[in-house]
């Protein structure tokens, strides 16, 4: 059965306070994704890496990094969080086929992250 | 801008009837269609996907795609309670990541 894992399900963190969010996948997939969900404004994404080492901005980097540094794993870091982070965040990772075409994604539990 | 629409509902259905949830998008070169399920609380979870002009059917699911017409549909025969969910349509324009819409909320009363 595909995983993917995000560290944490539920997440309070303080205003200033850095912020890891980690994410595993076993599926030996090339692409991964870091995604926020908010109410009405649906997933955005934030970061995504397509191999080791390699990452591209997305939709809405701002105040936020990332680091792969092995293929398996996909860190999200907030440099110094802020209450308008709060926010449901998902991880996914996709096969990278090279033929232009589009794979599933498949996607973590979500991480509510809550800055107070 | 690559965009994907779709209409945010509520759409209600009773129990057993065909719900139709449509999806259109603006990228003429998208090659990759993903219908996703997203319980409230939880992850998006993948229903169907669908790569070429026509009808593909999976039990109750039906996707159906027009690129001439950019739209992609989802049809859920015999609509259960358990299908109310936030369904979200997915588009990947060629050689390029996943746009989704912002999701239509189903809900099937009993």
């Amino acid at each position: 059965d595909v995983k993917v894992t995000q560290s944490s399900r539920y997440l309070v963190k303080r205003t200033g306070e850095k912020v890891f969010l980690e994410c595993v996948q076993d599926m030996d997939h090339e692409n991964m994704f870091w995604y926020r969900q908010d109410p009405g404004l649906g997933l955005r994404l934030i970061y995504f890496s397509y191999d080791v080492k390699m990452k591209e901005k997305g939709d809405i980097p701002e105040g936020y990094s990332v680091s792969r540094e092995k293929k398996e794993r996909f860190s999200l870091i907030l440099e110094s969080a802020s209450t308008n982070q709060t926010s449901m965040y998902l991880c996914a990772s996709s096969l990278e086929t090279g033929r232009g075409f589009g794979t599933e994604a498949f996607f973590g539990q979500g991480t509510r992250l809550t800055v107070v | 801008q690559k965009e994907v629409e779709q209409n945010s509902g509520p759409l209600s259905v009773p129990e057993g009837a065909i719900a139709s949830l449509n999806c259109t998008y603006s990228d003429r070169g998208s090659q990759s269609f993903f219908w996703y399920r997203q319980y409230s609380g939880k992850s998006p979870e993948l229903i169907m996907f669908i790569y070429s002009n026509g009808d593909k059917e999976d039990g109750r699911f039906t996707a159906q795609l027009n690129k001439a017409s950019q739209y992609v549909s989802l049809l859920i025969r015999d609509s259960q309670p358990s299908d109310s969910a936030t369904y979200l349509c997915a588009v990947v324009p060629y050689g390029q990541n996943f746009v989704f819409g912002p999701g239509t909320r189903l809900s099937v009363l009993p």
